[in-house]
């Protein structure tokens, strides 16, 4: 079973800052297998990106992830007052299917 | 739009069950899977399972086997999560979540629903 790790687990960033979210594979996965989703507080999760750096509909440029192996990376390049909240990392699997990470919350400094 | 609207808030007693309901609308419902995730307050999001919309095919997580069955209506395009035998600990946010294929086999969860919110207390 895929276990995955986060972190850090809470990132303070003034708005305009760069953040840099770290997800950790306990082993080798296939970077098509692996996405991020962004939730803030009393809303549902938001799929932000898919295929490790692929972005989804609607989300904007600041945006980027990249990765393989058993490292991924989420990066928002100039962060906005919405993107204060909880990122979370999910892999796509066989057995279970579908694992989240811990979470990383991003707030503001 | 695509959206997904989940049914209202539940208040059940330890052994009790519950049936949330997940009605779909803007696409084609037997295109897609629908996957169950819940949260606990506080906490992570946690996997529950999927069903296929198309042939009913489920996928569960090994920790609610034997305990929830997610089942679908195509006639009304609604998804459905029943999880019996609650405990307290079954208290959380629970969430319905359109689940698509890309690259042909990988699953993502594009489209989630506005959350049921069930609390398991005596």
């Amino acid at each position: 079973e895929i276990v995955l790790t986060q972190s850090p687990g809470t990132l303070s960033l003034s708005p305009g800052g760069r953040a840099t979210l770290s997800c950790r594979a306990s082993q080798s996965v296939s970077s098509s297998h692996l996405a991020w989703y962004q939730q803030k507080p009393g809303q549902a999760p938001r799929l932000l990106m898919y295929g490790a750096s692929s972005r989804a509909t609607g989300i904007p440029d600041r945006f980027s992830g990249s990765g393989s192996g058993t490292d991924f990376t989420l990066t928002i390049s100039r962060l906005e007052p919405e993107d204060f909240a909880v990122y979370y990392c999910q892999h796509y699997g066989s057995s279970p299917l579908f694992t989240f990470g811990p979470g990383t919350k991003v707030e503001i400094k | 739009q695509v959206q997904l609207v989940q049914s209202g808030a539940e208040v059940k007693k330890p052994g009790a069950s519950v049936k949330v309901s997940c009605k779909a609308s803007g696409y084609t419902f037997t295109s897609y899977g629908i996957s169950w995730v819940r949260q606990a307050p506080g906490q992570g999001l946690e996997w529950m399972g999927w069903i296929s919309a198309y042939n009913g095919n489920t996928n569960y997580a090994q920790k609610l086997q034997g305990r929830v069955t997610m089942t679908t209506d195509t006639s009304t395009s609604t998804a459905y999560m029943e999880l019996r035998s609650l405990r307290s600990d079954d208290t959380a946010v629970y969430y319905c979540a359109r689940s698509r294929a890309i690259f042909g086999v990988v699953i993502i969860m594009d489209v989630w629903g506005q959350g049921t919110t069930v609390t398991v207390s005596s």
